[in-house]
């Protein structure tokens, strides 16, 4: 199968400096790109998505890039915070079908 | 709105058991996915029911299956538990289609032993 992968499993950032999040993917018909993070203990929580007709979506402090040409996709945290600690997934859809998940990132934020 | 609520949350059973858990999606959501988290291999989908109806079906055997009910509730069950099935098991809602922003519950811990 088609696969997302994730470019560094840990990252280690201090408090207020801002965060980025790599992920990879294969398929070139990927068209649904999705964000979430999770904390331990609980569930995977939404960030933000991005379809592949847009290059560039921001949210609340985050902001999705996509480079399809390297098929690349990234999330930057803007003035990370403790509270931003966790294990951050990026996922992708194609032909309708299930998302499929990358193997995660671990944030660290220290003071 | 109430979020995905998943029950029980810890399960603990031995090699040869079956287990069922339980997810109430989100009021108003008709799509229910299951996803299989373990730490080597992260979250995998098992299936996805929408309408009462199985749409997608993940690469897992047999011994793992599911059903919604008309209330879009959902139950997934796996048979013949064996040592590997250990893991986090996520049911995840959606109002369309799966592959919409899915609304994760906080998983049933499942322990072989």
């Amino acid at each position: 199968g088609e696969s997302v992968g994730l470019h560094l499993p840990t990252l280690s950032v201090q408090e207020g400096d801002n965060s980025i999040i790599n992920c990879a993917y294969s398929n070139s018909a990927s068209d649904y790109f999705i964000w979430y993070k999770q904390e331990s203990g609980k569930g995977p929580q939404f960030i933000i998505d991005i379809r592949s007709n847009m290059d560039k979506r921001q949210g609340q402090r985050v902001t999705v890039l996509l480079n399809k040409t390297v098929k690349h996709l990234s999330l930057q945290i803007a003035a990370t915070q403790p509270g931003d600690s966790a294990v951050y997934f990026c996922a992708e859809n194609h032909s309708g079908y299930a998302l499929n998940f990358g193997k995660g990132t671990s944030l660290l934020v220290t003071p | 709105k109430a979020g995905v609520t998943q029950t029980p949350r810890y399960l603990i059973k031995t090699r040869g058991q079956q287990v069922t858990l339980s997810c109430s999606p989100i009021s108003g959501h008709r799509s229910v996915s299951w996803y299989q988290q373990t730490p080597g291999q992260g979250l995998q989908f098992l299936f996805e029911y929408f309408s009462e109806t199985q749409r997608n079906k993940g690469n897992f055997p047999g011994r793992f299956s599911g059903r919604q009910f008309s209330n879009s509730r959902s139950e997934m069950n796996v048979s013949t538990l064996e040592l590997g099935d250990s893991a986090l098991y996520l049911c995840a809602s959606s109002f369309g289609q799966s592959y919409e922003k899915l609304f994760f519950g906080s998983g049933t811990q499942l322990s072989v032993l």
